[in-house]
């Protein structure tokens, strides 16, 4: 149980266009999720935090009108990367925790690899 | 607020030897600890939890961590390393309530594991 999906796996865009990615919990409901991004050889650095009905909460130096986070129902939330550029290349993980789950248990989806050419 | 150092940015060990791979926290209250390990290009998978059960906390793939109150510390360890324990490993801290219970990650620990 507790699995998470992202969607897709790996995405290759071009300069200046959007990109969506999918984070799913599949076999439980999420009230939260959670962004990170991690560059290569580093830690994960959490983006957003994100609550099914409500605006997400950016982390500071995230630029809210850049990442796009939507969390429309209890099982998806989505990260739109809006005008992308090459340093917006990055691994992107989601994470869910759900109601029934211990206060600071997450489960973290494979990650979407994105390329900006 | 809470914070975690992982002492050792990279440890090599031979395959059959003991892993340790340390890691020290900072938290006003009593925390809840986790590490997490990533394979290449990978999610994270946890490998065990502590949240204020048993101090010696064992985890999935022989691994087990024992949390030391006294020095802040919640060290990795495994008896016998394997090939398929190369990987980066995360010691993880939750935050408070005050932080919404995000997780604080340390900077990471690489595994390499020679034949």
């Amino acid at each position: 149980g507790a699995v998470v999906s992202q969607h897709p796996s790996w995405v290759i865009c071009k300069s200046g266009t959007s990109v969506k990615i999918e984070c799913r919990s599949l076999d439980f409901q999420a009230t939260t999720m959670f962004w990170y991004r991690q560059f290569p050889k580093q830690s994960l650095m959490l983006m957003a935090t994100s609550n099914e009905g409500s605006k997400a909460t950016y982390e500071q130096g995230v630029e809210k009108d850049k990442f796009l986070i939507n969390h429309a129902s209890l099982t998806l939330s989505t990260l739109t990367v809006t005008s992308a550029h090459p340093e917006d290349s990055s691994f992107y993980i989601c994470s869910a925790r759900g109601p029934g789950t211990a206060w600071a248990e997450q489960y973290f989806g494979p990650g979407t690899r994105l390329t900006v050419t | 607020a809470q914070s975690v150092t992982q002492l050792d940015s990279h440890v090599s060990v031979s395959e059959g030897t003991p892993v340790l791979l340390r890691c020290n926290y900072s938290s006003s209250y009593s925390p809840s600890l986790f590490w997490y390990v990533q394979h290449p290009n990978k999610g994270l998978q946890l490998l065990l939890k502590y949240t204020s059960a048993a101090t010696l906390v064992k985890g999935i793939n022989g691994f087990e961590a024992e949390f030391k109150k006294s020095e802040t510390s919640f060290h990795l360890t495994k008896p016998s390393a394997h090939m398929s324990d190369a990987a980066e490993y995360f010691c993880v801290v939750s935050g408070g309530s005050d932080q919404g219970g995000k997780l604080i990650f340390g900077q990471g620990t690489e595994l390499s594991v020679k034949p």
